[in-house]
Formats: C-alpha cells, sequence, structure tokens
C-alpha cells in the first residue's frame, strides 16, 4: 500500500449523516484520486485532482465533496445526498505532468463504508 | 470512448500450471494499458503495463502480458501459477487525459492446490 494511508479502516454512518474520509500521502505525487468499489463493478471514479486547490468530477460525483488544500491530503466527504454509500473507498496518487505520463497509480489500503 | 473488458469472471487454475487473466480494449489512438492485483480487503497493487515497444511486458512477481494490436488485447500471463497469486485482477486503460484511468470490472483468480 505504499505510502499512501486511509483511515479509519471502516466507517459507519447513520441515515442523513455526513461523513468524511481521510486519504494522506507522502509520495510527493501532484495527483490524487478516490474511487467507489462495489463487487461486480470494477472501480469507479469519483474525483480527482492534479494539483493543489483544484479538483475535476468523475463518473459518479453526486452526492460527494472534496477539498485539496494541501498536496499531501485529499478527504473525501460522503454526503446525505449520496443515497447508497454503502462500498469500499481506495484512494490513490500517481506522479502528475507532461514529462513523466502514462504513469501508474498507487493506492491506500481502503475504507469501508457502511450505512445502518 | 476508452474501455476494457474482462470477460471473465472468475478463472481456476492448479497449482504450478500457467495461468492466463483475458482482457480486451477498445481505444482511439494509442492504447495505454495497464494491469492491477487487489488481494481481500486491500488497495491495489501495480503489475506492469504497456505504453509502446514490445509486445511482451514483464512485471512484478512473475506476471508478464502480451500486447496484441491485431485482436485488441492484452492478456495477463504467467508460467506456473502459485496459491498466493490468488486474489482480484483488474485491467486499466487510459482514458479522458492521460492521466485519468478506466477499470475493468475484474477477473477473480483462485489457484488450486
Amino acid at each position: 500500500d505504499g505510502g499512501i494511508t486511509q483511515s479509519p479502516k471502516y466507517l459507519f454512518r447513520k441515515e442523513g449523516q455526513n461523513v468524511t474520509l481521510s486519504c494522506e500521502q507522502n509520495l510527493n505525487h501532484d495527483a490524487m484520486y478516490w474511487y467507489r468499489q462495489d463487487p461486480g463493478q470494477g472501480l469507479r471514479l469519483i474525483y480527482y485532482s492534479q494539483i493543489v486547490n483544484d479538483f475535476q468530477k468523475g463518473d459518479i460525483a453526486e452526492g460527494y465533496s472534496v477539498s485539496r488544500e494541501k498536496k499531501e491530503s485529499f478527504p473525501l466527504t460522503v454526503t446525505s445526498a449520496q443515497k447508497n454509500p454503502t462500498a469500499f473507498y481506495l484512494c490513490a496518487s500517481s506522479i502528475e505532468g507532461l514529462a513523466v505520463p502514462y504513469n501508474e497509480q498507487f493506492f491506500g489500503p481502503g475504507t469501508r463504508l457502511t450505512v445502518l | 470512448a476508452q474501455s476494457v473488458a474482462q470477460p471473465e469472471d472468475q478463472v481456476n487454475v492448479a497449482e504450478g500450471n500457467p495461468l492466463t487473466v483475458k482482457c480486451t480494449y477498445s481505444v482511439s489512438g494509442n492504447p495505454y494499458l495497464f494491469w492491477y492485483v487487489q488481494y481481500p480487503n486491500r488497495g491495489l497493487q501495480f503489475l506492469l503495463k504497456y505504453i509502446t515497444g514490445d509486445n511482451l511486458v514483464k512485471g512484478s512477481y512473475g506476471f508478464e502480458a502480451e500486447f496484441n494490436k491485431s485482436q485488441t488485447s492484452f492478456h495477463l500471463k504467467k508460467p506456473s501459477a502459485l496459491v498466493s497469486d490468488s486474489a482480484l485482477y483488474f485491467c486499466a486503460t487510459l482514458s479522458g487525459g492521460y492521466q485519468k484511468v478506466t477499470f475493468g470490472t475484474g477477473t477473480k483468480l483462485q489457484v488450486i492446490p
């Protein structure tokens, strides 16, 4: 799982609650990503950020929000607007830049979110 | 749109036998292809990638993949499977820009002792 940490490992949310998932990396990577993993569906991109103070919506951004105030940190908030948030959430990072394109991503260990 | 397909949900192979996990791609322009492995309740780990050059790409843990342009395939292979290779394998390609990745649905590999 390299230099990416995610916390907590398990998270339980009540209906109507917002929760924030932490993602920190010490790899000095510019780009960071959030994915949602559901059984049989692979990974789907929620948000990504290529540089501090900038981020873009992925394929399933509705009901989620992010911030990128520091290079090392990319927290994800699952809001009450997300109707089916129970899933495994993965954070990743990669080296960014035209000089080093086509780079692999490094993943954190994941957070399993369950709605009660 | 760039995409990859993994036609098999699960592959079973006996320990010591060669293994193949299949992936086909659909991309416009040059394909950039990746394989990742995921062990239970863990994040993904990078195995190998094809950007350009030799069609046979060697990666971590003895895995290799063969890029076949005419068949639009990028199958993952290993000459002799280990029980510890049992995991979920994902094929991926770049899409929507050189850092946005699209993943396949995954193939569960079960190596039987």
